[in-house]
C-alpha cells in the first residue's frame, strides 16, 4: 500500500515564475491538505480539498491555488513567486468520514526561489 | 489566531536517558491533539491522536498524556536510543486543519 507521494522532490525557480507541485494521496483517502514549512517553523496550513473543492483555507494569498482531481490527487500552484515562498511544501491525506482528522504526510517538495 | 507552543526547542541527551517534551495549545474548541515524529528527509510519522481529557497513550518506549482543560500535552520517551533522534511535532486539530507547533528537536548520543 503506497503512502502519500509528492513530486518533484526538489525545485528551483526564480522570482516571478509560477510553480506546480503534485500530490497523490494514500490509497483509499479522499481529502488532501497542503502545508508550508518555512525554516525554523512548524508546518502552516495552506488549504484543504475534498470532493474536488477547496473546503478550508489558511492565511495565504490568492497566489496560492490548488486543484483536486477525480482520482483524489491534488496540485498546488503558486504564481508570481517571491523569495519568501522558499520552503518545504507538505501534502497530507486523510479520509473525511473518519474521526479525529488523522492525516498522513508525504515527504514534501523543497522549493527554492532565487 | 490559534497558537501552539512546544518546549524545549531542542534537546540533547545520552543514550538511555528518559526525556519529555511539552505541547501547549488553546483549551477552547478542542477537537484533537496529534503527535508526529519527523526524521530528516522522511515523511512525518503519526505517533498519537489524542481526544479525551486525561488520555494516556503508549507505543513502545514512547507515551503521551493530554490535559484539555489546561491546554497541554506531554510526550515521554523512556530509555532514549539514537534512533529516537528526530523532530517531534504536536498539532492541534479543529476538525479540519492541523495547527502545528515549531517542534522539539531531539538528539540522542550513543
Amino acid at each position: 500500500d503506497a503512502g502519500v507521494t509528492q513530486s518533484p522532490t526538489h525545485l528551483i525557480k526564480t522570482r516571478g515564475q509560477q510553480v506546480t507541485l503534485r500530490c497523490s494521496p494514500k490509497s483509499g483517502h479522499d481529502t488532501v491538505s497542503w502545508y508550508q514549512q518555512a525554516l525554523g517553523q512548524g508546518p502552516q496550513f495552506i488549504f484543504q480539498y475534498y470532493e474536488e473543492e477547496e473546503r478550508q483555507r489558511g492565511n495565504f494569498p490568492d497566489r496560492f491555488s490548488g486543484h483536486q482531481f477525480p482520482n483524489y490527487s491534488s496540485e498546488l500552484n503558486v504564481n508570481a513567486l517571491l523569495l519568501g515562498d522558499s520552503a518545504l511544501y507538505l501534502c497530507a491525506s486523510s479520509l473525511r468520514r473518519l474521526d479525529y482528522n488523522e492525516q498522513f504526510f508525504g515527504p514534501g517538495t523543497r522549493l527554492t526561489v532565487l | 489566531i490559534l497558537n501552539v507552543e512546544q518546549s524545549p526547542q531542542s534537546l540533547h541527551v545520552q543514550e538511555g536517558d528518559s526525556t519529555n517534551f511539552t505541547c501547549s495549545f488553546p483549551s477552547s474548541n478542542f477537537y484533537a491533539l496529534h503527535w508526529y515524529r519527523w526524521e530528516t528527509a522522511k515523511s512525518p510519522e503519526a505517533l498519537f491522536v489524542m481526544t479525551l481529557n486525561g488520555d494516556e497513550k503508549k507505543k513502545g518506549r514512547i507515551s503521551a498524556t493530554l490535559n484539555t482543560k489546561e491546554g497541554y500535552s506531554y510526550l515521554y520517551i523512556k530509555g532514549s536510543q539514537p534512533e529516537d533522534s528526530a523532530t517531534y511535532l504536536c498539532a492541534f486539530s479543529d476538525g479540519n486543519k492541523l495547527v502545528f507547533g515549531a517542534g522539539t528537536i531531539l538528539r540522542v548520543k550513543s
